[in-house]
């Protein structure tokens, strides 16, 4: 079973500051993604990534960044927090099947942001 | 939500019973994938579909691409069936980038 695993697991922040989430994941998979969900809204894609490098806009994409050094780590950075901000953050990681394109997502367990 | 429709929204089911969850594409997909997301939170993949079934101990799912929907069929609810079911399609034909619904919520009752 794919391992993801997101730090910090809870964290508050203030209105202004800087936040940075971050995702690791060990089964060399080439796709890594950023996610919310919020009651009624279910999970939207923030950024993405296809490897090392590379960082893709996804639907809501305001208001964060992105940074993947590695093909292990995917961070989303919030420069400047905002109280909408609030919410749940899942990072997932899955394979690109070359040809057969499988993509099965694995999740981390999500962070709790709020921002006061 | 809109392009992945789920339903129904919220379900309660008797343990030892049967059901099945629906979702609908207003768009083409190539594939779906089923999740389920735990009272605690925790997301684990279920199925990743081309057109066809597939079968994994109590569940079964299939997708129609030419009538653009798919059923997650669950045999002998359990209490540990409990949770929040997501499909989620690859619209673009791009299966690194996947439109979720926005969930049926599934409580099995003792």
């Amino acid at each position: 079973e794919a391992a993801v695993t997101q730090s910090p697991r809870n964290k508050v922040a203030v209105t202004g500051g800087k936040v940075t989430l971050s995702c690791n994941q060990t089964n060399n998979h080439n796709n890594m993604y950023w996610y919310r969900q919020d009651t009624g809204h279910g999970l939207r894609l923030i950024h993405y990534s296809y490897g090392a490098g590379s960082t893709e806009k996804g639907d809501i994409p305001d208001g964060y960044k992105a940074s993947r050094p590695s093909q292990e780590n995917f961070s989303l950075i919030l420069e400047l927090a905002t109280p909408s901000q609030t919410s749940v953050y899942f990072c997932a990681s899955g394979d690109w099947g070359g040809g057969g394109g499988q993509n099965t997502l694995y999740f981390g367990a999500g962070t709790r942001l709020s921002v006061l | 939500g809109d392009q992945v429709k789920q339903s129904p929204s919220a379900l309660s089911l008797q343990e030892g019973t049967n059901s099945a969850l629906r979702c609908n594409f207003s768009i083409a997909t190539t594939t779906v994938q089923w999740f389920l997301q735990n009272p605690r939170g925790s997301l684990m993949n279920l199925f990743y579909l081309v057109p066809g079934t597939k079968e994994n101990g109590r569940l079964k799912s299939t997708f129609n691409s030419k009538e653009s929907y798919s059923t997650l069929h669950i045999r002998d609810a359990q209490l540990e069936d409990s949770g929040t079911y997501f499909c989620a399609a690859d619209g673009t034909g791009n299966t690194r980038k996947l439109i979720f619904g926005l969930g049926t919520t599934l409580q099995v009752q003792p």
